[in-house]
């Protein structure tokens, strides 16, 4: 299936520190997009890239897109403990349009105050 | 962005009952998407609902499981039909604004 695999599937770090997620997914796709979700309830839009884009950055949040390699990663720079949830990447297949996404199987983290 | 209030947030059933979750935006939207989130796993689209016509499900959904109400551009239902405790998981509704808004989710337990 489209479904992105992310890693680690679970992370826990020190407040303070950086945190990186990966996602990699199997088709081509219109653009990427990052979701918290935290304490199993809705989802927040973090940020969106597009597929001729490889780098965005959002305040503490950092964004890379390696469409050659399919992947691309999540970066949250001086941690804190409220970033604790779980994280989805979620692709826009080219073949679908741009509204039906496709969930990653997220990465859990924990920042220890 | 839209607003999107989602009730209820929580509910335990009994098994071969139906719930029936109910999405309200708070502006108007062609297109709104139910999802599913099993314990621990990510989600899984059922299906977009859009109004005026009938729902377009996902594979492994169907209309009889999943009936899905779509009567204006603000408001849709999911309901989730004789149930079992296979069906416990998180519902999610979401309109697209170039990145998905979603609702608060429904816990759903069925016992």
């Amino acid at each position: 299936s489209q479904q992105g695999e992310e890693d680690p599937q679970a992370l826990s770090i020190q407040e303070g520190e950086n945190a990186t997620m990966n996602c990699s997914y199997k088709t081509s796709i219109n653009n990427l997009q990052w979701y918290r979700q935290n304490s199993g309830r809705g989802l927040v839009h973090l940020i969106l890239i597009r597929s001729n884009e490889r780098e965005k950055h959002s305040g503490r949040l950092r964004v890379t897109l390696d469409t050659s390699k399919k992947s691309s990663s999540l970066l949250i720079t001086a941690s804190r403990a409220a970033d604790t949830a779980s994280y989805f990447c979620a692709t826009a297949p080219a073949t679908s349009g741009t509204y039906k996404y496709i969930f990653g199987t997220g990465t859990r983290l924990k920042v220890l105050a | 962005s839209a607003v999107i209030s989602q009730k209820p947030s929580r509910d335990i059933c009994q098994r071969g009952t139906s719930l029936t979750i109910q999405c309200q935006v708070d502006s108007q939207v062609t297109m709104m998407f139910w999802y599913r989130q099993q314990p621990g796993q990510s989600l899984t689209l059922i299906a977009t609902a859009n109004q005026g016509s009938e729902a377009t499900y996902e594979s492994g959904f169907v209309i009889d499981k999943f009936p899905i109400s779509r009567p204006n551009l603000t408001f849709s239902t999911l309901t989730v039909s004789n149930m079992s405790p296979e069906d416990s998981s998180i519902y999610l509704c979401s309109v697209d604004e170039g990145g998905y808004t979603f609702g608060s989710g429904t816990r759903l337990t069925v016992v």
